[in-house]
């Protein structure tokens, strides 16, 4: 079974602090990584997607991969109570036919 | 745009009882998924659909659970019988295809307790 890895937490962060949640996958097939964002109660929705290595930046948040070493990051500058949600690291690859696979997530707290 | 819709929310029944969740996609969305997401943990993938072919049920537990997507679009997902480690929330998403772009567009869930 192919795994992604995550910290389950809580991080736990102060009001304008940078986050940083992180992810390891086993797959060496890996092809594409993506940050879903799930509030408590809600369903995941996608905030971030990165293909290649190197870092991907979109507003406050910055998605890092380093597919030698099979990990992959979020980073949140200035970081809002309201980002305070679980961040679910997430893998597919043409080879598994894009069979989208979660890590259990990391629970981020923002203290204001 | 509306959005995938599931019904029902929430189901509680008791264990060897049998439930049915149905989900209708986005329009025009050729590929669903059913997830199950077991409180703390995340998403699993249960069973793809393309259109109305089965990408992937590796992970299906054929001998009590089954899905269909007839026509290509809604589908049902069915437990019978239920046991006690079925609890959890089933989330049904769909996307436009299945692609490396991994955007998947989730409905609100249904949360199943089995007593």
């Amino acid at each position: 079974q192919k795994e992604v890895e995550q910290n389950s937490g809580p991080l736990s962060v102060p009001e304008g602090a940078i986050a940083s949640l992180n992810c390891t996958y086993s797959d060496r097939g890996s092809q594409s990584f993506f940050w879903y964002r799930q509030y408590s109660g809600k369903s995941p929705e996608l905030i971030m997607s990165i293909y290649s290595n190197g870092d991907k930046e979109d507003g406050r948040f910055t998605a890092q991969l380093n597919k030698a070493s099979q990990y992959v990051s979020l980073l949140i500058r200035d970081s809002q109570p309201s980002d305070s949600a679980t961040y679910l690291c997430a893998v597919n690859s043409r080879d598994s036919s894009y069979k989208l696979i979660f890590g259990s997530g990391t629970r981020l707290l923002v203290r204001p | 745009e509306a959005g995938v819709a599931q019904s029902p929310r929430y189901k509680i029944i008791e264990k060897r009882q049998s439930v049915a969740f149905w989900c209708n996609p986005i329009s025009g969305h050729a590929t669903l998924y059913w997830y199950q997401q077991i409180l703390g943990q995340g998403p699993k993938l249960l069973i793809q659909f393309q259109n109305n072919g089965v990408v992937d049920d590796s992970q299906l537990p054929k001998d009590r659970f089954s899905a269909e997507r007839l026509k290509g679009v809604d589908s049902t997902l069915k437990i019978q019988p239920a046991k006690l480690e079925d609890s959890a929330v089933y989330l049904c998403a769909s996307s436009l295809w299945a692609t490396n772009t991994g955007e998947l567009f989730f409905g609100e869930g249904s949360r199943l307790t089995v007593l």
